[in-house]
């Protein structure tokens, strides 16, 4: 069962424009984390956040955390064919024991 | 490099053969966790280890399915007389921070013919 429903599914754009992924879910969960996933490798992690309304940036990436951490987003801004990938967010249940997937987003950059 | 590793990259297996895959976790890191993914998804939960006690395991795990971490550092996931669904990648993650940020091995792909 995914708990965590992300959107777009796909995402085709050109260099330089920017764009946002969202993670939503009815669930909350204790913090959350983006995951970026290229093909035949496992996901790396990008960044975790864990209090409500939070926000971070890293680069040319922003994730910002809903104020009741039940959602999430992650904008990139002048994306590059480098970004290009399958953009992954993650939740914890409040004991550690589950973690829970959403669906992910495929992302290409066209140069 | 100490990430974590996992062995085989790759298995070609016949339906109803048994396979083993190992996964070595960041070695200070207690918890380690297996989940499988198929091909444009996110990854399925499927057990969860902290240190050698297997604490979570999911619904989707079928008794063909068993996981072991015995002295609380490698672990092996088994599938028993594999079936044509079972193909997909099997990956491993360990954590040990408060906020379970997990580092995931490359995987393990499995086809099943």
């Amino acid at each position: 069962t995914q708990l965590l429903e992300q959107s777009p599914q796909f995402l085709s754009i050109q260099e330089g424009e920017n764009l946002t992924v969202y993670c939503n879910s009815s669930s909350v969960f204790s913090s959350l984390q983006w995951y970026r996933q290229e093909p035949g490798e496992g996901p790396v992690l990008l960044v975790t956040v864990v209090t409500g309304g939070e926000v971070k940036k890293l680069k040319r990436l922003t994730f910002q955390f809903g104020d009741a951490r039940k959602d999430s987003s992650l904008h990139i801004t002048a994306a590059q064919p480098g970004d290009t990938g399958l953009y992954l967010c993650a939740g914890s249940s409040d004991t550690g024991n589950q973690f829970y997937f959403g669906t992910g987003t495929s992302l290409t950059v066209i140069p | 490099d100490t990430g974590v590793s996992q062995d085989p990259r790759h298995k070609i297996t016949k339906r109803g053969q048994n396979v083993t895959f190992r996964c070595d976790p960041i070695s200070e890191h207690n918890r380690l966790y297996w989940y499988r993914q198929t091909l444009g998804q996110g990854p399925e939960f499927l057990t969860y280890f902290q240190n050698e006690a297997q604490l979570e395991k999911s619904r989707l795990l079928s008794d063909r399915f068993s996981a072991e971490r015995p002295k609380g550092s490698f672990s092996t996931l088994e599938i028993q007389r594999t079936e044509q669904g079972d193909s997909a990648m099997y990956l491993c993650a360990s954590s040990l921070r408060r906020y379970n940020e997990q580092f995931f091995g490359p995987g393990t792909r499995l086809t099943v013919l």
